[in-house]
């Protein structure tokens, strides 16, 4: 149980175009979702927490026009990334939880690879 | 604010040799502590976490770790490596909010 997807598991695309990233738990309802970003050879960082039917909530330094989350639903959140550059090539990740508390389980899905050429 | 500190990038044992993964954290209140195990292309899987019950937590896979407070510290420790352990570690912790804080995470890989 507790299994969380992400597609795609890999996307290139060109610079100035925009991606969008799914995450969806697929055996129960997660009341909250959140977004890491993480570079070669280091840890992940959080970027944003959502919560389904709210505004989500950016980590200081995130960039909330660039990096576009929805969740609309209690199975599924999206990331967009909105005219990507190379820089923002990177290693997106994105995890679930039940109830979103201190003690709560986040269960995390596989990762999306992003080049941007 | 809390963080993380994973002592050793990297750690290299020997099949059947004790497994140690050093964590120590800084926490303004009593932190929920974490650990993490990614595999090649996989996503991050809980190996056990502690929430202020018993210090001494087991988790999955035959790993334990040891929370003391006096030395800021959860090692992670499994007494006998096997070839299936080889992947990337990480510890968090997390505060009275929901946000997990990573270490940098340790790279384990098993000799033969």
């Amino acid at each position: 149980g507790a299994v969380v997807s992400q597609h795609p598991s890999w996307v290139i695309c060109k610079s100035g175009t925009s991606v969008k990233i799914e995450c969806r738990s697929l055996d129960f309802q997660a009341t909250t979702m959140f977004w890491y970003r993480q570079f070669p050879k280091q840890s992940l960082m959080l970027m944003a927490t959502s919560n389904e039917g709210s505004k989500a909530t950016y980590e200081q330094g995130v960039e909330k026009d660039k990096f576009l989350i929805n969740h609309a639903s209690l199975t599924l959140s999206t990331l967009t990334v909105t005219s990507a550059h190379p820089e923002d090539s990177s290693f997106y990740i994105c995890s679930a939880s039940l109830a979103g508390g201190p003690t709560d389980t986040q269960y995390f899905g596989p990762g999306t690879r992003l080049t941007v050429l | 604010a809390q963080s993380v500190t994973q002592l050793g990038s990297h750690v290299s044992v020997s099949e059947g040799a004790l497994v140690l993964l050093r964590c120590n954290y800084s926490s303004s209140v009593p932190p929920y502590l974490f650990w993490y195990v990614q595999y090649p292309n996989q996503g991050l899987q809980l190996l056990l976490k502690y929430t202020s019950a018993a210090t001494l937590v087991k988790g999955i896979n035959g790993f334990e770790a040891e929370f003391k407070k006096s030395e800021t510290s959860f090692h992670l420790t499994k007494p006998s490596a096997h070839m299936s352990d080889a992947a990337e570690y990480f510890c968090a912790v997390s505060e009275l909010d929901y946000k997990l804080s990573f270490g940098a995470g340790t790279t384990v890989t098993v000799r033969a």
